[in-house]
């Protein structure tokens, strides 16, 4: 199974602040990856497919990059309403694997 | 325009059964997989497993295998999920989503709580 390791786990930033959360695979994956946020008692939404790719309805200020092992996610300008958990997936083999989310809290 | 609106909550005993729905509007379910993703309290998301939408093939989790069996229902427009042997660890939420060709998750039921307690 392919792990994607998160980093960091949790983090507290300022609104404006410019965020970058990192995802890495344990074998190449392309840009076979998926970025969703999730906020309390909600379903997850997704952001970014093909590693890059903003989601219709996204918010510029969020983008995705990398390619193989390698993946960011930047905020960059936090807003109010991104205070939440960030989870990759990669969607290369099955099964599918989640990274273990970014808890994005107010400083 | 898309909806996936799931079944309700459910509340179970250790080593019961439970069926979650997950029923499509403004598509057919049929062209599009379905994902499940199981999310216990505080937890992350976890991958459970796939249904194709051509030929209902499964992709499971090695760790519901033998447990879990995904289904859909072209008749209803409608995805099942059916848990069995249930465990008080397998008290979560459970989410289907909407499956391309394992870009999944354009589009998300809202949940399903399933508590398991004696």
């Amino acid at each position: 199974d392919i792990q994607m390791t998160q980093s960091p786990s949790a983090m507290s930033a300022s609104i404006g602040d410019s965020v970058t959360i990192t995802c890495r695979a344990s074998q190449g994956i392309s840009n076979y990856l998926l970025w969703f946020q999730q906020k309390p008692g909600k379903a997850p939404e997704r952001l970014i497919y093909g590693a890059s790719t903003l989601q219709s309805g996204v918010p510029s200020r969020f983008s995705g990059s990398g390619s193989g092992t390698e993946f960011t996610l930047t905020i960059s300008s936090l807003q109010p309403e991104d205070f939440a958990t960030y989870y990759c997936l990669q969607y290369d083999s099955y099964p599918r694997t989640f990274g273990q989310g970014t808890k994005v809290e107010i400083k | 325009q898309v909806q996936l609106v799931q079944s309700g909550a459910e509340v179970k005993k250790p080593g019961a059964s439970v069926k979650v729905s997950c029923k499509a509007s403004g598509y057919t379910v049929t062209d599009y997989g379905v994902t499940w993703v199981r999310q216990a309290p505080g937890q992350g998301l976890e991958w459970m497993g796939w249904i194709s939408s051509h030929n209902a093939k499964t992709d499971y989790a090695q760790k519901f295998q033998g447990r879990v069996t995904m289904t859909t229902d072209a008749s209803t427009n409608t995805a099942h999920m059916e848990l069995r042997s249930l465990k008080s660890d397998d008290t979560a939420v459970f989410y289907c989503a909407r499956d391309y060709y394992g870009s999944l998750g354009d589009y998300w039921g809202q949940g399903t709580l399933v508590t398991v307690s004696a």
